[in-house]
């Protein structure tokens, strides 16, 4: 059973940099291709914000893509989100999740999710 | 740029009852890209439906999935207590490349 677990700092500065590491455990990230960040601002719904394959390949979210930067270490099962240039409207719960990618039928859906991460960004 | 749109807001139903969640595209989109999620306070979403129609392994059969081109629906056939939640439907495939929809509660009357 794969497990997904989100650390990083729950405080950050307006203007800072927003870290979160996911770690992976219960299986290698590498026999999972995709896996990707969703936040959800308190008493709102989701939001994407990337995605990432084990081979470090990325996709972004537009509507973020000049400030996150997501990554992967393979040697310590895990992907990191970073958003930088953080305000109020970055606080958020964080989730990391699996991405399953069903090559029989082509699906692909969110199987498996951390708990979240909640991150308010204040001074 | 994709956009779901999910109705009603919210649902206020009794125990027993039969719940019809929609979920709109604004153009069409690939079935077996859809996908519907609960998720209940202080927990993570998880899945439910996949490609549309199939259920996620353990769910429950009261919970089914259909649809296509612009139109999708989540239907609970008789809602149990632990189904009062809300629920997200989700799209691949277009930009941004994950799309959710903004959520419908489904709560006691």
């Amino acid at each position: 059973q794969v497990q997904l677990q989100e650390s990083g700092p729950g405080l950050v500065k307006p203007s800072g940099t927003l870290s979160l590491t996911c770690a992976v455990s219960g299986g290698s990230i590498s026999s999972s291709d995709w896996w990707t960040w969703v936040r959800q601002p308190p008493g709102k719904g989701l939001e994407w914000i990337g995605e990432i394959h084990h081979s470090g390949t990325t996709n972004y979210n537009p509507s973020l893509r000049s400030r996150v930067t997501i990554s992967v270490d393979k040697s310590k099962n895990q992907f990191s989100l970073k958003l930088s240039s953080v305000t109020a409207a970055d606080t958020a719960v964080y989730y990391c999740a699996r991405i399953n990618w069903n090559y029989y039928d082509s699906t692909g859906y969110y199987d498996y999710w951390g708990q979240g991460s909640l991150v308010t960004v204040s001074s | 740029d994709i956009v779901l749109t999910q109705s009603p807001g919210t649902l206020s139903l009794s125990p027993g009852e039969r719940a019809t969640l929609s979920c709109r595209a604004n153009h069409s989109v690939a079935t077996i890209y859809f996908a519907w999620y609960q998720q209940k306070p202080g927990q993570a979403p998880r899945l439910l439906i996949y490609g549309a129609s199939s259920r996620a392994t353990g769910i429950p059969d009261r919970f089914s999935g259909s649809g296509s081109g612009t139109d999708f629906t989540l239907t609970i056939s008789r809602l149990e207590p632990e189904d009062f939640a809300v629920y997200y439907c989700q799209l691949y495939g277009s930009s941004p490349l994950w799309t959710f929809g903004q959520g419908t509660k489904v709560e006691i009357k």
